[in-house]
């Protein structure tokens, strides 16, 4: 079945500066791909999410990559801020069925 | 907004009673899913179900759970005979259509097993 690998677990950025973090997965006719933020003790929030027929997506300051042929899509956000503090997991959707197999999370912290 | 609810936002059981979870997903979703987060580690799948019936299941949901949708509002999970390891959070979620768009997720029913 699917598996998807995150990196890094923790990152830790200046006000400011932008963040990068990388999943990967196995299961090549995975189409779909959200990215999630989860605040301390609150539900995951979808913030962005990419097809496997497009390349990349951006909304403001969060964009997202993919390359097929790697297997492998990135989160970006530019201009952190303090409130971009949070877990993030990425995610796929396997060809068959619809559940969402996760990343193990990246803690993010932006530091002021 | 619409959102996903659940209750309660606390259980506390001992191990070998039978908890169920409430969920009401938002009004116009047709597919529903269960899924839990250990304390600090990733996301898991439980369930899905669509159609008044599961349509895809992981290894973790065994004999011991249940889903139902009693009525046309509310999604329960139920876990007949608690383990000191179903202590998690879990959390349900709704899609309008197929798994392939936003998945809404509830805020969470933290289940403890003493």
């Amino acid at each position: 079945g699917e598996n998807v690998e995150q990196h890094p677990s923790t990152l830790s950025v200046q006000e400011g500066d932008s963040a990068v973090i990388k999943c990967t997965y196995s299961d090549s006719a995975s189409n779909y791909f959200p990215w999630y933020k989860q605040e301390l003790g609150k539900r995951p929030q979808l913030i962005i999410d990419i097809r496997s027929n497009v390349g990349e997506k951006k909304d403001q300051r969060i964009a997202v990559t993919l390359n097929k042929t790697a297997k492998h899509f990135s989160l970006h956000i530019t201009e952190t801020q303090p409130e971009d503090s949070a877990v993030y997991f990425c995610a796929a959707i396997p060809k068959i069925g619809n559940k969402l197999v996760f990343g193990a999370g990246t803690i993010l912290r932006v530091k002021s | 907004e619409p959102e996903v609810t659940q209750t309660p936002s606390h259980q506390v059981t001992q191990m070998g009673q039978e908890v169920i979870l409430r969920c009401v997903p938002i009004s116009n979703h047709l597919y529903f899913y269960w899924y839990r987060q250990i304390l600090g580690q990733k996301v898991e799948f439980l369930v899905s179900f669509y159609n008044n019936e599961i349509s895809e299941k992981s290894e973790i949901f065994d004999d011991q759970f249940s889903v139902e949708r009693p009525d046309g509002s509310n999604f329960t999970l139920k876990i007949r005979s608690t383990k000191l390891e179903d202590s998690a959070m879990y959390f349900c979620a709704s899609s309008a259509t197929s798994g392939r768009e936003e998945q809404f997720f509830g805020p969470g029913t933290r289940l403890t097993v003493l």
